[in-house]
């Protein structure tokens, strides 16, 4: 079974401050990866996909990969007591033609 | 992206009895997921339905316990047969992107099941 870790935390920045999330992956050959937010009580929402090597912006969220040391990684801009919530990395296993998804890290961001 | 909705949204069942939860979208897609997410857990994928094809199982997961549905592209169910409490978890539906990227999936907003 092809394996996502993350520091399931919590991880905790203050309002304005930049969040960082990281997520390192086992299967070198993968291509595709995905950023879920989850609120408590709600269901996975997809913030960031992200297929090659550098950074993709989108607003206040960056995410990086790095292929060749297999990291993934999310910062959140300017953090907002609104982005507290449960990150997923999530990576698609060509093979077994699925996500596996990391067990997530809460992330607090304190006002 | 495709508006998924669940039915039902939560349900309180005894045990021994049978649980079919929907999952229905608005536009046609070629995989449907089923995951189970337990309290302060990630996600586990039970199986993967496809229409016109047998559901495929993960590891743990057996057809006789979660027997699933696919009749068309846009519709699946899950059954969750002959409940324990250990079964009571948060079931989400998922699907790929459609016309997009099918190695995207979206959820839809989960089924809490309580089993007494």
């Amino acid at each position: 079974q092809k394996e996502v870790e993350q520091n399931s935390g919590p991880l905790s920045v203050p309002e304005g401050a930049i969040a960082s999330l990281n997520c390192t992956y086992s299967d070198r050959g993968s291509q595709s990866f995905f950023w879920y937010r989850q609120y408590s009580g709600k269901s996975p929402e997809l913030i960031m996909s992200i297929y090659s090597n550098g950074d993709k912006e989108d607003g206040r969220f960056t995410a990086q990969l790095n292929k060749a040391s297999q990291y993934v990684s999310l910062l959140i801009r300017d953090s907002q007591p609104s982005d507290s919530a449960t990150y997923l990395c999530a990576v698609w296993w060509e093979y077994g033609n699925k996500l596996v998804f990391g067990a997530g890290t809460i992330l607090r961001v304190k006002s | 992206s495709a508006v998924i909705s669940q039915k039902p949204s939560r349900d309180i069942c005894q045990r021994g009895t049978s649980l079919t939860i929907q999952c229905q979208v608005d536009s046609q897609v070629t995989m449907m997921f089923w995951y189970r997410q337990q309290p302060g857990q990630s996600l586990t994928l039970i199986a993967t339905a496809n229409q016109g094809s047998e559901a495929t199982y993960e590891s743990g997961f057996v057809i006789d316990k979660f027997p699933i549905s696919r009749p068309n592209l846009t519709f699946s169910t899950l059954t969750v047969s002959n409940m324990s409490p250990e079964d009571s978890s948060i079931y989400l539906c998922s699907v790929d992107g459609g016309t997009g990227p099918t190695d995207t999936q979206y959820f839809g907003p989960g089924t809490r099941l309580t089993v007494l």
